[in-house]
């Protein structure tokens, strides 16, 4: 079955530190692949998404690439702030019909000092 | 920017109570979903549901599980007679039409079975 594989946590980096948070997924067919973020006592919100092969999506800074040679899906930040600390998850939604769910890497904490 | 509500955000329970999660869905959407995250695990896929039935259940959406649009606004998840291993985080999600795989999630229900 479909499955998202995130690097170990947790992260935890100075201000204006550069970010990567590895992603890779097993699927069949074309997913779409998400990054949500859960900040302290919030729900999870989506970061950015790519629906296809080299897809670029951003927000606030943050960028990830849709490769299908490699599987992957890694997020990036070129300098991380005090606010970006979170939970951040890697997913992927299997286009299996309109309903269609989406399955989660385990997520990874990132934490920022200041 | 409309929402998902989830209620109540915290409940505690004795090991084999019954227990029903409430969750309020983005107004126009049409399908809706189960997550749970057990501390320091996966967010994993419980249930997906469209048109007032379930569209699918992954294994651990077993007998003791049922879910309900009683009355075109809240969605609920009710466990039966809860064990200390459903302790966790609950997510309720809502989509709405188009196939972009997005969900928007509420801020979550938190369960302990004491």
């Amino acid at each position: 079955g479909d499955s998202v594989t995130q690097m170990e946590g947790p992260v935890t980096l100075s201000e204006e530190a550069f970010l990567t948070i590895n992603c890779t997924y097993t699927a069949t067919g074309y997913p779409s692949l998400f990054w949500y973020v859960q900040y302290p006592g919030e729900g999870l919100q989506l970061l950015l998404k790519a629906t296809k092969a080299d897809d670029k999506g951003s927000n606030k800074g943050f960028e990830a690439t849709y490769r299908k040679e490699t599987t992957s899906f890694h997020l990036e930040k070129g300098s991380v702030q005090v606010s970006d600390s979170a939970v951040y998850f890697c997913a992927l939604s299997d286009h299996s019909g309109a309903n269609s769910k989406l399955t989660f890497g385990k997520g990874i904490t990132l934490s920022v000092r200041p | 920017e409309p929402e998902v509500t989830q209620t109540p955000s915290h409940q505690v329970t004795q090991m084999g109570q019954e227990v029903i999660l409430r969750c309020v869905p983005i107004s126009n959407h049409l399908y809706f979903y189960w997550y749970r995250q057990i501390l320091g695990q996966k967010v994993e896929f419980l249930v997906s549901f469209y048109n007032n039935e379930i569209s699918e259940k992954s294994e651990i959406f077993d007998d003791q599980f049922s879910v309900e649009r009683p009355d075109g606004s809240n969605f609920t998840l009710k466990i039966r007679s809860t064990k200390l291993e459903d302790s966790a985080m609950y997510f309720c999600a809502s989509k709405g039409l188009g196939n972009t795989g997005e969900l928007f999630f509420g801020e979550g229900s938190r369960l302990t079975v004491l």
